[in-house]
């Protein structure tokens, strides 16, 4: 199957730092990358859209100033989330479509702690 | 937004044992994805399958798709421990441009060795 990368898999940062998570997608084109959140035991919460070379769409209740999401490839997204704070201690998740297909591939994960 | 509901929301079965899970969706589609997630880990694409299949299969995996019905069906037959994980169905209608993909609670499967 084809292969995201995301990275990196774990951060540990102190509140009111920014992190900067990648998403890859290595041996394919993406079309439009997806970001999600993960609370423990539960499903994964949609956060934005994202095409390349535009304006992310965001989830209603995600604030866009606080998970800065730019899509400046058709293999590359990042999500940065801006002056952490604990509560946005969490697992994030990234996807890709694969363009022509439309299969949707997901990267790894990575797991923020902000203390 | 197209979301898929798994069900049921939790299946325990033994090792050797047939395990299916079923996604049941709300519009047109054309097409509809399985995966798997493990605890902590982000999710494997198991299978896609268009709305012109009736049926796919990928090694122990098998998938129907009843558009009429509007659900899917996943089979996992001759299950093994490594399968416990949790399963999420992915329907999807791409129309040129692009559509979020939003995902239900999943089916955690929980193979007893």
């Amino acid at each position: 199957g084809a292969v995201v990368s995301q990275h990196p898999s774990r951060v540990i940062c102190k509140s009111g730092t920014s992190v900067k998570i990648e998403c890859r997608s290595l041996d394919f084109q993406a079309t439009t990358m997806f970001w999600y959140r993960q609370f423990p035991k539960q499903s994964l919460m949609l956060m934005a859209t994202s095409n390349e070379g535009s304006k992310a769409t965001y989830e209603q209740g995600v604030e866009k100033d606080k998970f800065l999401i730019n899509h400046a490839s058709l293999t590359l997204s990042t999500l940065t989330v801006t002056s952490a704070h604990p509560e946005d201690s969490s697992f994030y998740i990234c996807s890709a479509r694969r363009q022509y297909t439309g299969e949707l591939f997901f990267g790894e994960g990575s797991r923020l702690t902000v203390l | 937004s197209q979301q898929g509901e798994e069900d049921p929301q939790a299946l325990s079965i033994q090792e050797g044992e047939n395990a299916t899970m079923n996604c049941s969706y709300k519009t047109s589609i054309n097409n509809l994805q399985w995966y798997r997630q493990n605890s902590g880990r982000g999710l494997v694409h198991l299978i896609l399958i268009r709305s012109n299949e009736r049926e796919k299969h990928s090694g122990r995996l098998r998938v129907t798709l009843d558009t009429s019905k509007k659900s899917s069906s996943l089979l996992i037959t001759a299950s093994r421990a490594a399968d416990t994980a949790s399963y999420f169905c992915a329907p999807a209608l791409d129309s040129g441009g692009y559509q979020k993909v939003t995902f239900g609670t999943g089916t955690k499967l929980q193979v007893i060795p």
